[in-house]
């Protein structure tokens, strides 16, 4: 089955740039979406079709999907990005998620 | 405005069956741009799909659930269920349904989850 893996943790300075990496065999052939989970709350879209986000969320966050790797880039991070972020990527009608990377703002 | 809504018992006994459904507002089931998915998440863990379903009754399920999980649809009701059969203490989890977009090709819209509990 396919899977994409992600760190558990990245760490960043507040007003610096986090990346997040999400790895998978030949994801760039994917569509990759991200999520954004706080604790005790749902998740919620912040990226879709690699790089193109929803509504309502704000520019600093991007993304990107090559080769084998999809990254989520926050700029100008905030402390209130601290979260889990979740990769997610089809493989033949099924849906996979990463294992998702905790984001520490400090 | 959208919501989805899960609904369903917080305790099941192992080897018992989980049913949940989730009720739509604010948009009509039946909308050809839209399947309704389940997704879990045990606690202190991440994301696992479970299953998406088209108003049809056409359904997608994670190859390693498949053979417990049953998805329905009530246009009628406008909502959807799921059930899954023979579970064990290590399906407690918090259990979501969500509206993936084929505009998006993502999980657009998600219910707030609910907390199922496997235990005697």
């Amino acid at each position: 089955s396919y899977e994409l893996t992600q760190p558990p943790s990245v760490s960043v300075s507040p007003g610096q740039t986090a990346s997040i990496p999400c790895s998978g065999d030949k994801l760039g052939d994917k569509n990759v979406s991200w999520y954004l989970q706080r604790p005790g709350q749902s998740p919620f879209l912040i990226i879709y079709q690699d790089s193109k986000r929803p509504s309502g969320i704000p520019e600093r966050f991007s993304g990107s999907n090559s080769g084998h790797t999809a990254t989520l880039t926050i700029s100008a991070t905030q402390p209130v990005d601290e979260a889990d972020y979740y990769c997610q990527a089809w493989d033949r009608n099924t849906v996979v998620f990463g294992g998702g990377t905790s984001l520490t703002v400090l | 405005q959208l919501h989805l809504q899960e609904s369903g018992p917080g305790l099941v006994k192992p080897s018992e069956s989980l049913s949940l459904t989730c009720t739509v507002s604010g948009t009509s089931i039946t909308s050809s741009d839209f399947y309704w998915g389940w997704i879990r998440q045990p606690p202190g863990k991440g994301l696992e799909w479970i299953a998406y379903i088209f108003y049809t009754g056409k359904t997608y399920t994670n190859p390693s659930l498949k053979t417990r999980v049953a998805t329905s649809v009530d246009t009628s009701k406008n909502h959807f269920s799921l059930r899954l059969s023979s579970v064990t203490a290590a399906e407690t989890a918090v259990y979501f349904c969500a509206r993936q977009s084929h505009s998006y090709d993502a999980f657009d819209i998600w219910g707030q989850g609910t907390v199922v509990t496997v235990s005697s």
